[in-house]
């Protein structure tokens, strides 16, 4: 399988705890991205790697969440304290690194969050 | 400011027929690219198709095809021949590098 992974599918955790998300690009990709999507509405931006350099973050990224890509290769967002607003689905996706606007991004399957 | 507007929550077509999502998004960009995902229940995003702001001609993928109105700012997708397997949530989106803004989606049913 070569597409988009991420891990785990499902997280329950309790609200204050910390949890961690990893997601696997597409082998050739060097862009990553990572989305937030809650019920009923589209992805919402969170930040945006090329390589191992984070170069774009949304003010949704309150400072408990943090992402990063040591190796240019998979990443990994992480939350900590989290809280009942959190509970959604974090999807990842990746792209080459082809200039302009017509850079597709392929999404993973998405981890779901929930806090209790 | 919402960027991608679809202002059909739900949608409903008979199996085998065509069926139109509707898509407008605002940008002062010249530059810009348009997608169409599409979303099952499972949760993962698809990708349908592509329309570039400079394309002179609509983007077709087998049953997709972009109906592309550039001075309306619209960007509404066509699905010829409903199958069943079509029933799932669609998303609009738009490209203004490095970011991909979505609409809120339309669940599109296909009655057999």
């Amino acid at each position: 399988d070569t597409g988009v992974s991420q891990d785990p599918r499902h997280k329950i955790t309790k609200r204050g705890q910390n949890v961690t998300f990893r997601c696997d690009p597409i082998s050739e990709h060097n862009r990553l991205y990572w989305y937030r999507q809650t019920l009923g509405q589209g992805p919402e931006f969170l930040t945006y790697f090329q390589n191992e350099a984070q170069l774009e973050k949304s003010r949704l990224l309150s400072d408990r969440f943090s992402a990063e890509r040591p190796k240019g290769s998979f990443s990994t967002l992480e939350i900590q304290r989290t809280e009942q607003g959190d509970s959604a689905m974090y999807l990842c996706a990746s792209s080459p690194s082809l200039a302009g606007e017509g850079e597709t991004q392929y999404f993973g399957p998405g981890t779901r969050l929930l806090v209790l | 400011a919402q960027k991608i507007t679809q202002t059909q929550p739900g949608m409903f077509v008979q199996e085998k027929e065509a069926v139109t999502l509707d898509c407008t998004y605002d940008t002062s960009d010249q530059s810009y690219g348009l997608f169409w995902y599409k979303q099952p229940s499972s949760g993962e995003m698809i990708f349908l198709i592509y329309q570039g702001s400079y394309d002179e001609q609509n983007a077709t993928e087998g049953r997709y095809s972009l109906n592309f109105q550039k001075a309306r700012k619209s960007a509404n997708l066509v699905i010829s021949a409903s199958q069943l397997g079509d029933s799932a949530m669609y998303f609009c989106a738009m490209r203004e590098a490095p970011d991909m803004r979505f609409g809120a989606g339309t669940r599109l049913t296909v009655k057999p």
